[in-house]
């Protein structure tokens, strides 16, 4: 069965410093793999996904993740964070005829002034 | 703005109450989505449906009955709950099912 592993309930760093918030998915075959970010008392909004092709993708807000098939890993990264930049970060992963995607449990992210 | 809506935003209902929530897309997708969103829990998915049909019901108790009447249009409907349903009800469309999503604000659901 599909799954999704974030490792990381939450994470604090410093603004200006680096991120990566880790995803490790289980999976059939290649699957979409997408990033979502919710803030307090919001709906999420998709950060960026992965398809086919470049394993390098970018999103919005500065972000972007690398697919590792050989590691099964989605992993998120953004070189600067911002203050606005604290919120919950989703990974999800599914594919057209499985008729759902299958979120992770979620990583909180807290920045420090 | 997403092009997902939800009324209400927040909504506040006894045990014997009967409501409804409502989920609007001005997307032109053919797939909806409820989730649960509780404290501390991660992302239920309840329902699923693609071109109107209902495809996939995570074993959801039956005081949640939803409804699809057109493709633009989601509804769940609330009777007799109890007071661990209180959650953030998120509402989700997508091109096709299994596509990425695109969610609406939430409801903030309280039983009491």
């Amino acid at each position: 069965a599909q799954s999704v592993t974030q490792p990381d309930i939450h994470i604090t760093v410093s603004e200006g410093a680096s991120l990566e918030l880790r995803c490790n998915y289980s999976y059939g075959a290649t699957p979409y793999l997408f990033w979502y970010v919710q803030s307090p008392g919001q709906g999420l909004q998709l950060l960026l996904k992965y398809f086919s092709g470049d394993t390098l993708v970018q999103g919005i807000k500065g972000f972007e993740a690398e697919f590792k098939r050989s590691q099964s890993s989605f992993n998120l990264r953004k070189p600067s964070v911002h203050w606005s930049d604290a919120a919950e970060y989703f990974c999800a992963v599914g594919r057209g005829e499985a008729q759902k995607l299958v979120f992770g449990q979620g990583t909180r992210l807290t920045i420090n002034p | 703005e997403t092009g997902v809506t939800q009324t209400p935003r927040h909504l506040v209902m006894g045990m014997t109450n009967k409501k409804s929530l409502k989920c609007e897309q001005h997307l032109g997708h053919n797939a909806m989505y409820w989730y649960k969103q509780s404290a501390k829990k991660p992302l239920e998915l309840m329902f699923v449906y693609n071109f109107k049909e209902q495809t996939e019901n995570n074993s959801v108790p039956s005081r949640f009955s939803p409804e699809c009447p057109n493709s633009s249009h989601l509804f769940l409907h609330l009777h007799t709950l109890q007071p661990e349903d209180s959650a953030l009800y998120l509402c989700a469309s997508s091109q096709i099912a299994g596509d990425e999503q695109y969610f609406g604000p939430g409801t903030r659901l309280t039983v009491t």
